[in-house]
């Protein structure tokens, strides 16, 4: 059972255009949600987080929203760069408890 | 601080040999764990310890697989026997406690069982 779902296994947007990657979560009792980016042959590398108690977080380029009723959240990047290609992965966690990992969102920049 | 460290990064090994992987968490971080990143599976965690001791191996696939952490500064993975279906790539992470701050994730080690 998947508690945490990338929906889009890929995305493709226009470099200077919003890229938005969306996540599902099952898990009423996840406390934290983050974003991992990840280049090819290297390790995920943290991105933002928020928690529960919030519904926005922002971080220069990036914004990640959190709609609890709907157990969704997504992560805005305005403007998207070729640097931004990468794959990113959405996670969550209960509190005091280890982080879940959904199968990732592949992102592609277009020049 | 030089992050992460797995080793190899690379590890090409026959059906039927033992497989170890290497981490070396960053000085000070008091948790540890192993994942595992497949197609079809995505990132999935095999154990993690805490403050050396394993907290929860509900993810380690079978008998095959062992993870020991004797001190704070190092940890192991093994595989015996390895199986082509082990074919991943492997990442070991550290963090200071838990929460927003994430995990540090180390480079990698792509196995491959031939």
């Amino acid at each position: 059972d998947q508690q945490v779902k990338q929906n889009s296994p890929s995305l493709s947007v226009q470099e200077g255009r919003i890229s938005i990657l969306n996540c599902d979560y099952t898990n009423s009792m996840f406390d934290y949600f983050l974003w991992y980016k990840k280049y090819p042959a290297e390790g995920p590398t943290f991105l933002i987080s928020i928690s529960s108690i919030k519904d926005k977080n922002e971080d220069g380029r990036f914004t990640v929203f959190l709609n609890k009723s709907a157990k969704h959240l997504s992560l805005h990047i305005v403007p998207s760069q070729p640097g931004d290609s990468a794959v990113y992965f959405c996670a969550a966690s209960p509190r005091d408890d280890k982080i879940i990992f959904g199968k990732g969102t592949r992102l592609h920049i277009l020049p | 601080d030089a992050g992460v460290i797995q080793s190899p990064r690379h590890e090409v090994t026959e059906m039927g040999q033992e497989v170890t992987l290497r981490c070396k968490p960053i000085s000070g971080h008091d948790y540890l764990f192993w994942y595992r990143q497949t197609m079809m599976r995505g990132l999935e965690l095999l154990i993690y310890f805490n403050n050396n001791v394993p907290i929860d191996d509900s993810g380690m696939p079978e008998d095959r697989f062992s993870a020991k952490m004797p001190n704070a500064s190092f940890s192991t993975l093994k595989i015996q026997p390895s199986e082509p279906r082990d074919s991943a790539v492997y990442f070991c992470a550290s963090s200071f406690g838990t929460g927003l701050r994430g995990y540090t994730f180390g480079s990698g080690t792509r196995l491959t069982v031939v």
